[in-house]
């Protein structure tokens, strides 16, 4: 069974900062991994995709890495702005067209 | 392009009744899937439809159940509604399966609140 951890669950940086969001999974038999943004109250925002046989992904200030071999993936945010305050969640695909995700990591930007 | 669509957005509802949420899908997207959010157990695989066949379900009971149209907009309807009910319910559509390297899009969401 596929287990998505995340941690830590919150994390607090002042503005500009570089940080880095880890992300680690049980199974590494998958297809591709998908970082998502979810505001307050709102919905998922897909963030990057990035498919089995990519290493890395990049929009703008976001990098994803994803590392089959050790089940584990980072998104990277460079000079983070206190827009990027959110939550942040993982998610890798089943066999069974079932996402499993994290529990998220709650980031907030201090100006 | 018009995104994922989810209706109603907020809706409060008394125990034992039942409840039906609506969702379109981006136009071309085929996969529906259906999940639950709470704080303590965070995102639940509720079930996923593709050309208006069920192809997958989530540990839920048969109290939650849905449908997809021809034209891919979909439904869930909870019956007997319980306390524990209460949740986001989101809805994603992607291009082909979710789990084969297809992007997956959510809508805003509709909250449920049981009371």
């Amino acid at each position: 069974k596929q287990e998505v951890t995340q941690i830590p669950a919150a994390l607090s940086v002042p503005e500009g900062e570089n940080l880095v969001l880890n992300c680690s999974f049980t199974d590494s038999a998958i297809y591709n991994l998908q970082w998502f943004r979810q505001d307050p109250g709102k919905g998922l925002t897909s963030l990057l995709l990035i498919q089995s046989s990519q290493r890395e992904q990049t929009s703008g200030r976001l990098n994803a890495s994803l590392d089959k071999s050790s089940g584990r993936s980072t998104l990277y945010i460079a000079a983070s702005q206190p827009g990027d305050s959110a939550t942040y969640l993982c998610a890798v695909p089943g066999a069974n067209s079932k996402l499993t995700f994290g529990k998220g990591i709650t980031l907030s930007v201090r100006p | 392009k018009a995104g994922v669509t989810q209706t109603p957005r907020y809706l409060i509802k008394t125990r034992g009744q039942q409840v039906t949420l609506s969702c379109s899908p981006i136009s071309g997207h085929r996969s529906v899937s259906w999940y639950q959010q709470t704080p303590g157990q965070g995102l639940q695989f509720l079930f996923e439809y593709f050309s208006e066949t069920q192809r997958n379900k989530g540990n839920f009971p048969g109290r939650f159940s849905g449908r997809q149209f021809s034209n891919s907009r979909s439904e869930m309807n909870v019956s007997t509604l319980e306390l524990g009910d209460s949740a986001l319910y989101l809805c994603a559509s992607s291009l082909g399966d979710p789990g084969r390297g297809n992007t997956i899009y959510f809508g805003e969401g509709s909250w449920l609140t049981v009371v």
